[in-house]
């Protein structure tokens, strides 16, 4: 079956540029995480969806960076007036519940310039 | 927040070998998985261990939950180099609903 999907792969952008990330879940998986790994590192959590709402949002790093699920299924992770430091591994999870296994897509590697 | 270290960082062994990678906290976790992940992929689930003490096996890799949910251990017998990735160790957060993930051990098996 289908697994978690995420586009685009690759993102090159520009320093100050908005960028959008996408998300395409496991079909009837209610949660959806996002997390963001830099080299070498482990992913670091952003924020989780249950259903259409964000249930935690304690990790995104600051107001430039936001993420919506407006019909449950697909996620985007916006983020504003990007930053250098904002490159990294974006990766999007989906399970079945809050108790549930993580179902990793293989990300997008943003490079800001 | 609860916080994942992970030991070694960087484990390089050649084929036939055994080995054992750490990954351990000051919190107490309700749950804690161990995940591969290879380049340019997403980690991939290997085992999820729930009650204090308990051992689960899967193949050559052994996976140890601490008594105190504080710790985990996996041990690998005769390392292959397809075991060759990154191995991270994931908490349950208590507090919220999200995984709180550690660095991850490196490991390289040559053939």
């Amino acid at each position: 079956g289908a697994g978690v999907s995420q586009t685009p792969s690759n993102k090159v952008t520009e320093k100050g540029k908005y960028v959008e990330l996408r998300c395409d879940p496991i079909s009837g998986h209610t949660a959806l995480y996002w997390y963001r790994q830099s080299l070498g590192q482990g992913p670091e959590f952003l924020i989780y969806f249950q259903g259409t709402g964000a249930a935690d949002d304690s990790g995104l790093p600051n107001d430039r960076f936001f993420a919506v699920r407006p019909e449950g299924s697909v996620s985007t992770l916006k983020i504003q007036r990007t930053e250098r430091g904002d490159s990294a591994v974006y990766l999007c999870a989906s399970s079945l519940g809050a108790v549930s296994p993580l179902h990793f897509g293989n990300g997008t590697r943003l490079t800001v310039t | 927040t609860q916080l994942l270290e992970q030991s070694p960082q960087f484990l390089s062994i050649q084929e036939g070998e055994n080995l054992t990678v750490y990954c351990n906290s000051s919190s107490v976790f309700s749950s804690l998985q161990w995940y591969r992940q290879e380049p340019g992929e997403g980690p991939v689930l290997l085992v999820t261990v729930v009650t204090g003490g308990e051992v689960k096996k899967l193949k050559r890799l052994t996976f140890q939950f601490g008594d105190a949910r504080k710790d985990s251990s996996l041990h690998i017998t005769a390392a292959q180099p397809g075991d060759t990735g990154l191995y991270l160790c994931a908490g349950r957060d208590n507090y919220g609903q999200n995984f709180v993930f550690g660095p991850g051990t490196r490991l390289s098996v040559l053939p």
